[in-house]
């Protein structure tokens, strides 16, 4: 268990909807990260947050957004939906957020429909 | 052309043997070099770290990284079933890129009995 939680851990819904997928970092740990894993791309960086603010963003689409709050937890959301969004989405989590090593979460398994 | 190469496999090996696992990369920029495991349905989970060139020992695993050829390893003596998972590389610039890191594609491993 590497102490980050994300929640749900399955996620099932359809072309055009909205979700929020939610994370809460290892205890102590001050920045966030999303990354998505997907059969044909692998694993990628999407997006990261450090003590509440943007640090720094990969390939993330226009459709997706994020937040870091004031208590460390972290919230991305995916909206108007693509089959295409179907993927692993894992959370990890880091002290200081630049080569620290980061803790991975169980993932959200989202099937889009 | 993906910055990290790796190949997927499968790779099948009696327990016992050695295991050679490996990357390439082109990013000239990348100082700090992972291997994470990942077990089916879980969060990847680090197994090593180094930074720049050389080899670096724990226990059954070393992992060697030439930056001249941008090639990194990962090998693993006496391999048992439990090691059996996908293996996936790693590696930041660190600097401005702060924690983004890039994987490969990630290579599946199975260890017989």
């Amino acid at each position: 268990d590497s102490g980050v939680t994300q929640t749900p851990k399955h996620l099932i819904t359809a072309t055009g909807q909205r979700v929020t997928l939610r994370c809460s970092p290892r205890s102590g740990d001050l920045s966030v990260y999303w990354y998505q894993q997907s059969l044909d791309q692998g694993l990628q960086f999407l997006i990261q947050y450090y003590n509440g603010e943007e640090r720094a963003k990969g390939n993330i689409l226009e459709r997706f957004s994020a937040q870091q709050f004031p208590d460390l937890h972290s919230e991305l959301n995916l909206s108007s939906l693509e089959l295409g969004d179907s993927a692993l989405y894992f959370c990890a989590s880091s002290v200081v957020g630049n080569t620290d090593t980061q803790y991975f979460g169980p993932g959200t398994r989202l099937t889009v429909l | 052309q993906k910055e990290v190469e790796q190949d997927p496999g499968p790779l099948s090996v009696p327990e016992g043997a050695i295991v050679s696992l490996n990357c390439t990369y082109s990013n000239s920029a990348f100082q700090y070099f992972m291997w994470y495991r990942q077990y089916s349905r879980k969060g990847p989970e680090l197994l090593m770290y180094t930074y720049s060139s050389g080899n670096k020992e724990d226990g059954r695993f070393t992992a060697q990284v030439d930056k001249s050829s941008k090639y990194i390893s990962l090998f693993i003596r006496d391999s048992q079933p439990s090691d059996s998972a996908t293996y996936l590389c790693a590696m930041t610039a660190g600097g401005t890129s702060y924690g983004k890191l890039t994987f490969g594609q990630g290579t599946i491993l199975t260890v017989h009995p």
